[in-house]
């Protein structure tokens, strides 16, 4: 398997436009995780699914926010409209609980809002 | 939720020397502790995996040690070396939730 995929690797928009970042997990993977990181506030669980069902989105900053699962192997995180402090590191992050495993993320999306 | 905490935030060693990382927890009731190594600008590699039942795992010159009790975990690195620096972050999950909880992390760097 070629791990967690994240497209795209680099993002740099305009404030007020639209984002949206993508996620292929670990196939057979029935949890999948979004976070954001910056130098302020670190790792931050944003919302996560399992098999493809929100469970807990508290994390989501505000209704600008959005994630789906459309299905096991895709998951979008969208921001509208986005603003210059929605700028960070976004990684998904995929697991096993069948079987227990590790955690396995992403090489992540730098997003720059201007 | 699951709170981590590392202990220190930052560390400088001489090439050599053994070292100890520090995280604690504040749920006990937790599944997986798992360790990861982070170099800047990249993503998250896991070193090593904790489930609950388990009390260490090792991995080459890694060593990293569950106390749930205590809510504590330490991770030990022998022999460090320079490709050793890197910011190194604890996570947790719990019964609550199986998503892992991370602290902030402590940036080592090894000096030749």
């Amino acid at each position: 398997d070629a791990g967690v995929i994240q497209s795209p690797r680099h993002e740099v928009t305009e404030m007020g436009q639209e984002v949206t970042l993508r996620c292929k997990p670990i196939s057979g993977h029935d949890y999948l995780f979004w976070y954001r990181q910056t130098m302020m506030r670190g790792l931050e669980l944003l919302i996560y699914f399992n098999n493809n069902v929100p469970i807990d989105d508290s994390g989501m900053p505000e209704d600008r926010f959005s994630a789906k699962m459309p299905n096991a192997s895709f998951s979008t995180l969208k921001i509208q409209p986005s603003e210059p402090r929605d700028s960070a590191v976004y990684f998904c992050a995929s697991r096993s609980r069948r079987l227990n495993t590790e955690a396995f993320f992403g090489q992540g999306t730098r997003l720059t809002v201007v | 939720k699951q709170e981590v905490t590392q202990i220190p935030a930052a560390l400088s060693v001489p090439e050599g020397e053994n070292l100890v990382l520090n995280c604690s927890f504040t749920d006990s009731a937790i599944y997986n502790l798992q360790w990861f190594r982070q170099d800047p600008g990249k993503g998250l590699t896991s070193l090593l995996l904790i489930q609950s039942s388990q009390r260490e795992q090792t991995s080459g010159r890694l060593n990293a040690s569950l106390d749930k009790s205590s809510g504590r975990s330490t991770l030990y690195i022998a022999a460090s070396q320079p490709g050793d620096s890197a910011t190194y972050l604890c996570a947790a999950d719990s019964n609550s939730g199986y998503a892992l909880n991370f602290g902030k992390g402590t940036s080592l760097l090894v000096t030749p």
